[in-house]
């Protein structure tokens, strides 16, 4: 079964710093996709940014980039110049290919100190 | 366009009730999924509908739990007899292109 660890349940940044949060998982597949959800304190689910596994190129937008290494296992996402509307609970997840259910990591908290 | 669409926002039932959770999806999605997230942690996959396929419930607790979805429209997530563990927030997500999910506000749910 594919499993998804984030080892950082909370992070701290000051605003206009950067920061990265982390992620790691488990999968047998060669073809799959990893995100990077924001949940605020409103509840709603938020898509920040997708990779593709196949893709070597890294996703950027805007601010939030990731650094995917594919045989480590690794998925962190950076976000560049740190906004006070960026404090939220991050999650990082992976689906197979093909509409699959999405497995989540635990989250982190990211608090924005102004 | 709209987003996905949640109801109620909030629910507060009595142990042993039965509650029904609503779905709308955004439209054209074909795909429609239901997850739960109880208090501080991440998100539980519960079930997963694809067009007319037959739905994957692998993510279903227990025999109290069911779902229905009409078409490519509505979803109705059911919890019968409830109990207090089934207190949490459920988040409905639909999907276009069999990648990226997108949330509804989710209901949150207690149970006394």
């Amino acid at each position: 079964a594919q499993t998804v660890t984030q080892s950082q349940p909370e992070m701290s940044v000051q605003e206009a710093e950067t920061v990265t949060l982390s992620c790691t998982y488990d999968t047998s597949e060669s073809d799959y996709y990893l995100f990077w959800y924001k949940q605020p304190p409103s509840r709603q689910m938020i898509l920040v940014i997708r990779q593709e596994a196949y893709k070597q190129q890294n996703a950027t937008e805007n601010r939030f980039s990731v650094n995917f290494q594919k045989a480590a296992k690794s998925f962190s996402l950076k976000i560049s110049d740190s906004q006070l509307g960026d404090a939220a609970m991050y999650f990082c997840a992976y689906s197979r290919q093909g509409a699959q259910k999405l497995v989540f990591g635990q989250g982190t908290r990211l608090t924005i100190n102004p | 366009g709209a987003g996905v669409s949640q109801s109620p926002s909030n629910k507060v039932t009595e142990k042993g009730k039965d509650v029904e959770l609503r779905c709308d999806p955004i439209s054209g999605h074909t795909a429609l999924y239901w997850y739960r997230q109880r208090l501080g942690q991440g998100l539980e996959f519960l079930i997963y509908f694809q067009g007319n396929s037959a739905p994957d419930k692998s993510g279903l607790p227990s025999d109290r739990f069911s779902a229905e979805r009409t078409g490519e429209s509505v979803s109705t997530l059911t919890i019968q007899r409830t109990q207090q563990e089934d207190s949490a927030v459920y988040l409905c997500a639909s999907s276009s292109d069999l990648s990226a999910q997108y949330f509804g506000p989710g209901t949150r749910l207690t149970v006394l």
